[in-house]
């Protein structure tokens, strides 16, 4: 059974810095993409973050990038998000979310098929 | 990027009865990389549809998906009391992924 349990969020000041982990169990992590996709309150789904099987190809959000790292532990099988400059709009519940391939291409992507049950994280002074 | 537009925006309804739920693109989607997801509250979202029209594992035949190009539709053929939840459209056609606003099910 595909299992993924996402930890480390919390309350944190704008400006400030966060790590998220998800810790995956029940397939082979290194042969699947994961990603970081976040519901702000009221809002929709948004994929902030994604990362190959292998961790050599990255993704980010143009509201994210430069301020958020994603990163993988194959050998713990442990997907990461070190979050740093946190502004009060990145308030929102943070999934971490399979995919059914180890990596995009040009030829599209992948849908998720497995999602873990979310982290919240609180920016505010 | 393709801008997925997903309506009703909530959807009031009996159990028994039928659920047409619609995701529209900007552009169209190729090889119908369109799937759906249902997500109920404090749970984790669970995928329903994939490549437009198949099934996941597991997943009830009530549910059914249909649609290309830029016209998608889920269809769930007589409502269960746990099947009112949100559900949201993904496409993966191209290299960014992005997901509709959602559509809330809720019962009548």
């Amino acid at each position: 059974e595909v299992q993924l349990l996402e930890s480390g969020g919390g309350l944190v000041q704008p400006g400030g810095s966060l790590r998220l982990s998800c810790a995956a169990s029940g397939f082979t992590f290194s042969s699947y993409a994961m990603n970081w996709v976040r519901q702000a309150p009221g809002k929709g789904l948004e994929r902030v973050s994604g990362i190959s099987g292998s961790g050599d190809i990255t993704y980010y959000a143009d509201s994210v990038k430069g301020r958020f790292t994603i990163s993988r532990d194959n050998s713990n099988n442990t997907l990461y998000l070190q979050m740093s400059g946190l502004r009060a709009e990145d308030t929102a519940v943070y999934y971490c979310a399979k995919g059914t391939l180890p990596h995009c291409s040009g030829g599209g992507c992948y849908p998720i098929d497995y999602w873990g049950q979310g982290t919240l994280v609180t920016v505010s002074s | 990027e393709i801008v997925l537009t997903q309506s009703p925006g909530t959807l009031s309804l009996s159990p028994g009865e039928r659920a047409t739920l619609s995701c529209r693109a900007s552009q169209s989607v190729s090889a119908a990389y369109l799937a759906w997801h249902q997500h109920k509250p404090g749970q984790a979202p669970r995928l329903l549809i994939y490549g437009a029209s198949s099934r996941a594992a597991g997943i009830p035949d009530r549910f059914s998906g249909s649609g290309s190009g830029t016209d998608f539709t889920l269809t769930i053929s007589r409502l269960e009391p746990e099947d009112f939840a949100v559900y949201y459209c993904q496409q993966y056609g191209s290299s960014l992924i992005t997901f509709g606003q959602g559509t809330r099910l809720e019962i009548k």
